[in-house]
């Protein structure tokens, strides 16, 4: 298996523009996890979808930012209008029950300029 | 509410020196934890977890960590660095309430010198 595949692997972006971010699971996986890493917050869960579903969004920081899962393959976190403080790295990660081990992709840097 | 405490930022120890990482957790119940390591650029991957049983967990790459409930810890040992360990570690904890979120620590970056 590939791992789980986040694209792009590096976004800039001018500040009120959208952002797409994508994420493919490990196949199989029921959970689908959206991290966000900063140096001054560190590593935020957004998001998590569970065969699908979003479960918990509490950490979505505020109504800019959207995540769907159409698929058990396909995930996208969107924010729109982007500002400078969204500026950090996205991480997906999978995991094939609740607990389990989860599996990081590789990230997505944003820079939103 | 559940945290996770990792009290060093930063720590260089010499290549082949015994290295601990420490980690403190508040929680009411037993909770799930875990050992990541992330490189630079890269995400992270996990190094061990513990959920019951042998409070010695071994894992990957020679490291292993220790549950202690009596000081809510689980720090992460290895005997020996080598400097491909250098790297960035997180303690994470995860509820047993429904929700099946981790809490990360703010991570500890570790420098190995030659």
């Amino acid at each position: 298996d590939a791992g789980v595949i986040q694209s792009p692997r590096h976004e800039v972006t001018e500040m009120g523009q959208e952002v797409t971010l994508r994420c493919k699971p490990i196949s199989g996986h029921d959970y689908l996890f959206w991290y966000r890493q900063t140096m001054m917050r560190g590593l935020e869960l957004l998001i998590y979808f569970n065969n699908n579903v979003p479960i918990d969004d509490s950490g979505m920081p505020e109504d800019r930012f959207s995540a769907k899962m159409p698929n058990a393959s396909f995930s996208t976190l969107k924010i729109q209008p982007s500002e400078p403080r969204d500026s950090a790295v996205y991480f997906c990660a999978s995991s094939l029950r609740n607990y389990n081990e989860q599996f990081f992709g590789p990230g997505t840097r944003l820079t939103v300029l | 509410a559940q945290s996770v405490t990792q009290p060093d930022i930063h720590i260089t120890v010499s290549e082949g020196a015994s290295l601990e990482l420490r980690c403190n957790y508040s929680y009411g119940a037993t909770p799930y934890l875990f050992w990541y390591v992330q490189s630079p650029g890269q995400g992270l991957q996990l190094l061990l977890k513990y959920f019951s049983g042998d409070t010695l967990v071994q894992g990957i790459k020679g490291f292993e960590a220790e549950f202690k409930r009596s000081q809510s810890s689980f720090n992460l040992r290895k005997p020996s660095v080598h400097w491909s360990d250098a790297a960035e570690y997180f303690c994470a904890v995860g509820q047993d309430s429904g929700t099946y979120k981790y809490i990360f620590g703010t991570g500890t970056r570790l420098k190995v010198l030659a």
